[in-house]
């Protein structure tokens, strides 16, 4: 089955600094991967959509200068949130959607919290 | 495009009783349906989903779902609630591929009482 691997599962930064996330897929090539956010005790909100090859497309009211989506390659995206603030603070998984009834494959989720 | 309605942020059952967990979908496109689970600080697990073919959907651990067409929902029943049942369950909706955007509900947090 589709694996995706997601790194680092717990990060601590001060406020101001960049931090980056990592999405793998392991055992398949994934063109497009979603990022989500999900603050505590709240459903998860779709970020982003990131394209192989080419620009992440962001849902709306996401700040794409903020939330730097690098897709790469076929088998890695990545997530930089710049100059963090205390509010970025929240739980960031990614995933992979397969194309008809297989359904997506989700990250164990990085837990980022800026202090 | 999609969106999910989850009926009822907390939802709780005795061990033993029924879990009925609702969610109304609104799809401008035939919808594909998902059921997730959520233990706290953990990532997301499918229970179950539903994409074309038979509307009553079998998935682990004991639950199902009913796909229903005209009343646009698709709620989850499990027929005894058992202590390990609590966590967070989130309903979700695809358009099957033109976006293949997964959008989710609000979520709903189980208690089972002993």
């Amino acid at each position: 089955g589709a694996v995706v691997s997601q790194h680092p599962s717990r990060v601590i930064c001060k406020s101001g600094t960049s931090v980056k996330i990592e999405c793998r897929s392991l055992d398949f090539q994934a063109t497009t991967m979603f990022w989500y956010r999900q603050f505590p005790k709240q459903s998860l909100m779709l970020m982003a959509t990131s394209n192989e090859g080419s620009k992440a497309t962001y849902e709306q009211g996401v700040e794409k200068d903020k939330f730097l989506i690098n897709h790469a390659s076929l088998t890695l995206s990545t997530l930089t949130v710049t100059s963090a603030h205390p509010e970025d603070s929240s739980f960031y998984i990614c995933s992979v959607g397969f194309r008809g009834s297989r359904g997506y494959t989700f990250g164990s989720g990085t837990r980022l919290t800026v202090v | 495009a999609q969106s999910v309605t989850q009926l009822g942020s907390h939802v709780s059952v005795s061990e033993g009783a029924l879990v009925l967990l609702r969610c109304n979908y609104s799809s401008s496109v035939p919808p594909y349906l998902f059921w997730y689970v959520q233990y706290p600080n953990q990532g997301l697990q499918l229970l179950l989903k539903y994409t074309t073919g038979a509307t009553l959907v079998k998935g682990i651990n004991g639950f199902e779902a009913e796909f229903k067409k005209s009343e646009t929902s698709f709620h989850l029943t499990k027929p005894s609630a058992h202590m390990s049942d609590a966590a967070e369950y989130f309903c979700a909706v695809s358009d099957g591929g033109a976006t293949n955007k997964l959008i989710f509900g609000t979520g709903t947090l189980l208690a089972v009482q002993p």
